[in-house]
């Protein structure tokens, strides 16, 4: 079964503190895997594609990898400002060459000052 | 780039009415779009695909006599609860993909709609 499961469901860091979200996904013919942050009460905001495992993206505190089973979101150096839900969505093509997205449940990331 | 754009942003309407929810693309052609409701501290469900001048594509479980989507430009869907009731009450939120180049896949967001029954 496709599934997306991320983790950990929550996470509180202090400014400065550095962590990283985990993104792990059972979905066969893997065509892309996204970043979204998302505020309360707004849509999703575009953060990164990985399309191969190995690959890497970067933008600013934020940091992406992708392996064959997961996906890895660094945060360095975080601030309040940083404090959102990070949202995993795995991209398939199915047999009809339709798009499936199949999105985690999101961590929810709180830096304190 | 890549801009999306819903509207309204928060709706409020009696029970049995028809809500219209407008979902635009303002910088570049979508060919498809989706729309997904999501519940408080839960994520996106996807509730059916829209590709521009055919019918959508309705995930299981979703009625599509209920949720009309429309998808007559490649600028603009719209999403369409008839005879709304009360477990209608959701946020419903757009996105949209194609035509930007290098950047298969990517769905871009709209910033969603707050609709309450009452």
């Amino acid at each position: 079964e496709d599934q997306v499961t991320q983790s950990p469901e929550a996470l509180r860091l202090q400014e400065g503190e550095s962590s990283s979200l985990n993104c792990s996904y059972t979905v066969s013919g893997l065509r892309g895997l996204f970043w979204y942050r998302q505020d309360p009460g707004k849509g999703p905001e575009f953060l990164f594609t990985l399309y191969s495992a190995g690959e890497e993206k970067e933008k600013e505190r934020l940091k992406a990898t992708l392996t064959k089973k997961e996906s890895f979101l660094h945060i360095t150096a975080p601030k309040p400002e940083d404090s959102a839900t990070y949202l995993c969505a795995v991209l398939r093509v199915d047999q009809t060459g339709a798009n499936n997205l199949f999105f985690g449940t999101g961590t929810r990331l709180t830096v304190i000052p | 780039g890549a801009v999306v754009s819903q509207h309204p942003s928060r709706v409020i309407c009696k029970s049995g009415t028809s809500v219209k929810i407008e979902c635009r693309s303002l910088d570049f052609q979508a060919t498809t779009m989706f729309w997904y409701r999501q519940f408080p501290k839960k994520s996106l469900m996807l509730m059916a695909t829209s590709n521009e001048g055919s019918k959508a594509t309705y995930e299981q479980g979703v009625e599509k006599d209920k949720f009309l989507i429309n998808h007559a430009s490649l600028t603009l869907s719209t999403l369409t609860v008839t005879s709304a009731h009360p477990e209608d009450s959701s946020f419903y939120i757009c996105s949209a993909s194609g035509g930007l180049a290098g950047v298969f896949g990517t769905q871009y967001f709209g910033p969603g709609t707050r609709l309450t029954v009452l």
